[in-house]
């Protein structure tokens, strides 16, 4: 089965500096590359995801790139702020009635002001 | 919509006790997932169903461990008997098999004394 594995586990960053997030998947037929936002005590929510067909995506501050070759995936958050602390999911599927995402362990991310 | 909405969202139980977690998905989702979260294993799916159908129930932990969806509006999670290696959240989400992200419910915290 499909494994993700993140890096770093904890992150901290001074308000107005970017911060990485890089995630490795192992299954070569995973297509869809979802991130997830969770701030303390609360559900995990997506914030952005990208499609095997496409190298990188953004949205305002976070971007999303993808190498399929080297099977890895990256966060960047820009401009960071204090609500952007949390913590961070990546995860990996294949796309298709069937899809079931892999899930990163998560790094949490302190942004200091 | 309200969401994907679990109860109870925190249970206190003692080691023995039968628990029964639950969830109700988001009208017209086809598909239900049930995952837990700890910090040593991060989120971690145990079962999910397609149309009130179990399709992977290979995360489930051991024999302890049971769901059921009786049909498309509910779904339960029950540990009997409980052990304190239990305690985790457990998340439960939704999603429509014409799409690929989740909606997470807002989890039910349980805590095995």
């Amino acid at each position: 089965g499909e494994n993700v594995e993140q890096h770093p586990s904890t992150l901290s960053v001074q308000e107005g500096d970017s911060a990485v997030i890089k995630c490795t998947y192992s299954d070569s037929a995973s297509n869809y590359f979802p991130w997830y936002k969770q701030e303390l005590g609360k559900r995990p929510q997506l914030i952005i995801d990208i499609r095997s067909n496409v190298g990188e995506k953004k949205d305002q501050r976070i971007a999303v790139t993808l190498n399929k070759t080297a099977k890895h995936f990256s966060l960047h958050i820009t401009e960071t702020q204090p609500e952007d602390s949390a913590v961070y999911f990546c995860a990996a599927s294949m796309t298709g009635t069937a899809s079931k995402l892999t899930f990163g362990t998560g790094t949490r991310l302190q942004v200091t002001l | 919509d309200a969401g994907v909405i679990q109860s109870p969202r925190h249970e206190v139980t003692e080691m023995g006790q039968e628990v029964t977690l639950r969830c109700k998905p988001i009208s017209g989702h086809d598909y239900l997932f049930w995952y837990r979260q700890t910090m040593m294993r991060g989120l971690e799916l145990l079962i999910y169903f397609n149309n009130n159908v179990p399709i992977d129930d290979s995360g489930m932990p051991e024999d302890r461990f049971s769901a059921k969806m009786p049909n498309a509006s509910f779904s339960t999670l029950k540990i009997q008997p409980s052990e304190p290696r239990d305690s985790a959240v457990y998340f439960c989400a939704s999603r429509w098999g014409g799409e690929i992200g989740y909606t997470f419910g807002s989890g039910t915290r349980l805590t095995v004394v």
